[in-house]
C-alpha cells in the first residue's frame, strides 16, 4: 500500500542536542508538510515543500529547519531542541495544485521527548 | 484562526448515525471544506471533503447547506472504531490545512 512513513516512532534527545526526523512517502506527491502537535492541542502547520520550494510558516521558529533530498524524503531538522519542543511531528503529502481539492495524506507522527 | 466551530465533543449509540456539525460562516467561495479524524496516538485520516455538492464515499458522507456556512459530517452507523477527533477545516486555494479544536466522537456500545 502506498503509504507515508516515519521514523523513528519515538525519539528521545537532550536538550539542547540537534535531532532529525525523517519522513518518506511511496505516493508520488509533489508536496510534503510538517506539522507539531503538542499534548492535546491540534496539529500546527510548520513549513511545506512544493517540490524543491521550500515554504514555511510566518511564525515557525528558526530552530526549526527542513531538507527534502528527493521527492520522495523529507526531514525536520532541530537545531537546538528545548522542552517546549516536546511534541508529536506530523508529516503529510498531497498532490500538488487543486486549489484546496486536494487530501492529505499523514504518517503516524513522530513522538519526541527533550531529556 | 481556524474559521470553523465545531462542538468540542459529542456522544453516539454504537451503530446508530452520528451527525458531527460545523460552522463556517465566513467561508469563501473557493474554500473546500475538508473533514479528517484522529485516533488516539495516529495522525490525522482523511475522511471526506466537498465544495458545494453533497459527498458520499466508503466513510461517511457530507452535507453542505446551500449557502455554504455550515455542513454537516455524516457516519452511518457509529462503530467503536470510529471514536476519534473529527476536524473541520476550510481548504483554501494553496491547499493549507488550518486545524481547529475538533470535536471528540465518543461511542458507547
Amino acid at each position: 500500500d502506498a503509504m507515508v512513513i516515519q521514523n523513528p516512532r519515538y525519539q528521545v534527545t537532550q536538550f539542547g542536542k540537534p535531532v532529525t526526523l525523517s519522513c518518506s512517502q511511496t505516493l508520488n506527491h509533489n508536496v510534503m508538510y510538517w506539522y507539531q502537535q503538542k499534548s492535546s492541542q491540534a496539529p500546527k502547520l510548520l513549513f511545506h515543500y512544493y517540490d524543491k520550494d521550500f515554504n514555511n510558516e510566518a511564525d515557525t521558529p528558526d530552530n526549526f529547519q527542513s531538507r527534502r533530498p528527493n521527492t520522495s524524503f523529507c526531514f525536520l531538522d532541530i537545531r537546538s531542541p528545548g522542552l517546549g519542543d516536546a511534541a508529536m511531528y506530523l508529516c503529510a503529502t498531497s498532490r500538488g495544485g487543486g486549489g484546496g481539492n486536494q487530501p492529505q495524506h499523514f504518517g503516524d507522527g513522530t513522538r519526541l521527548s527533550i531529556l | 484562526d481556524a474559521k470553523t466551530t465545531q462542538p468540542n465533543s459529542m456522544e453516539s449509540n454504537e451503530e446508530e448515525p452520528v451527525h458531527l456539525p460545523c460552522n463556517h460562516s465566513t467561508i469563501s467561495g473557493t474554500d473546500y471544506i475538508h473533514w479528517y479524524r484522529q485516533l488516539p496516538s495516529q495522525g490525522p485520516e482523511y475522511v471526506i471533503h466537498g465544495l458545494t455538492s453533497n459527498v458520499n464515499n466508503r466513510m461517511a458522507s457530507l452535507a453542505i447547506a446551500e449557502d455554504r456556512k455550515s455542513s454537516t459530517l455524516i457516519l452511518h452507523r457509529a462503530t467503536l472504531r470510529d471514536a476519534a477527533v473529527y476536524y473541520c477545516i476550510r481548504n483554501n486555494a494553496g491547499n493549507m490545512l488550518t486545524f481547529g479544536g475538533g470535536t471528540r466522537l465518543m461511542v458507547k456500545p
